[in-house]
């Protein structure tokens, strides 16, 4: 069965710490995996990896993908209030158009 | 540009209660999908579309039909609602498969 599984489930951390979040994938055919962040509403896009060892950075934000290992990490470093919300993960299927996601892990920066 | 437009926002049913949830892009994307979020399991894909006039199911299709007419507007059916369908329900569209999907602010969906 195809699964994505994020870890941890949550965290509370104090601004201005860094944090990494894990994102580990199961899946049959890979094509890329995605980040999402996800506020009171509306998942918004953040990343796509396709190719391994490759980090794809924006502002505080980045992310790497290993494919050996089957998983990929999002780090924000110099965490801001603003940066609370569930952030998810998703792998795109190669077979079909389909993402299959992982439960999320919810972020909560204190000040 | 409004981008995914998802309505109604909230809503309320009792059990055996039909309603239609509509999703508007306007950003001339021909794939859409109809997501579920429940506490704790993630985004699941109930239906999806990859052009107008055709529809395909996703992981949890039962209870559940979509239509989509027109290439702007996918529509997401409950035929006869159950407790079991409340959740929170996500519209989503993209130019092609393999590019990011843009999300509607979802639906939050109450079946006593």
């Amino acid at each position: 069965e195809d699964k994505v599984v994020q870890s941890p489930l949550s965290l509370v951390v104090h601004e201005g710490d860094t944090v990494t979040l894990n994102c580990s994938y199961e899946v049959t055919n890979f094509r890329s995996l995605l980040w999402y962040k996800q506020e009171k509403k509306a998942p918004t896009f953040l990343f796509m990896l396709t190719s391994s060892g490759i980090e794809k950075k924006s502002g505080r934000l980045s992310s790497i993908l290993d494919k050996k290992e089957l998983s990929s990490i999002l780090n924000i470093t110099a965490t801001q209030t603003g940066d609370s919300a569930v952030y998810l993960c998703a792998v795109l299927m190669d077979s079909n158009y389909q993402l299959i996601w992982g439960a999320g892990t919810k972020l909560i920066i204190k000040p | 540009n409004a981008g995914v437009t998802q309505t109604p926002k909230f809503r309320v049913l009792k059990t055996g209660q039909s309603m239609t949830l509509l999703c508007a892009q306007d950003m001339n994307h021909e794939y859409m999908y109809w997501y579920r979020q429940d506490p704790g399991m993630g985004l699941r894909l109930i239906h999806y579309s990859v052009g107008e006039g055709t529809t395909a199911k996703g992981e949890v299709p039962d209870g559940y039909n979509v239509s989509r007419l027109k290439k702007q507007n996918f529509l997401l059916g409950l035929e006869s609602a159950a407790p079991s369908q409340t959740s929170v329900y996500f519209c989503a569209s993209t130019r092609d498969s393999n590019q990011p999907q843009h999300f509607g602010d979802g639906t939050r969906l109450s079946i006593l």
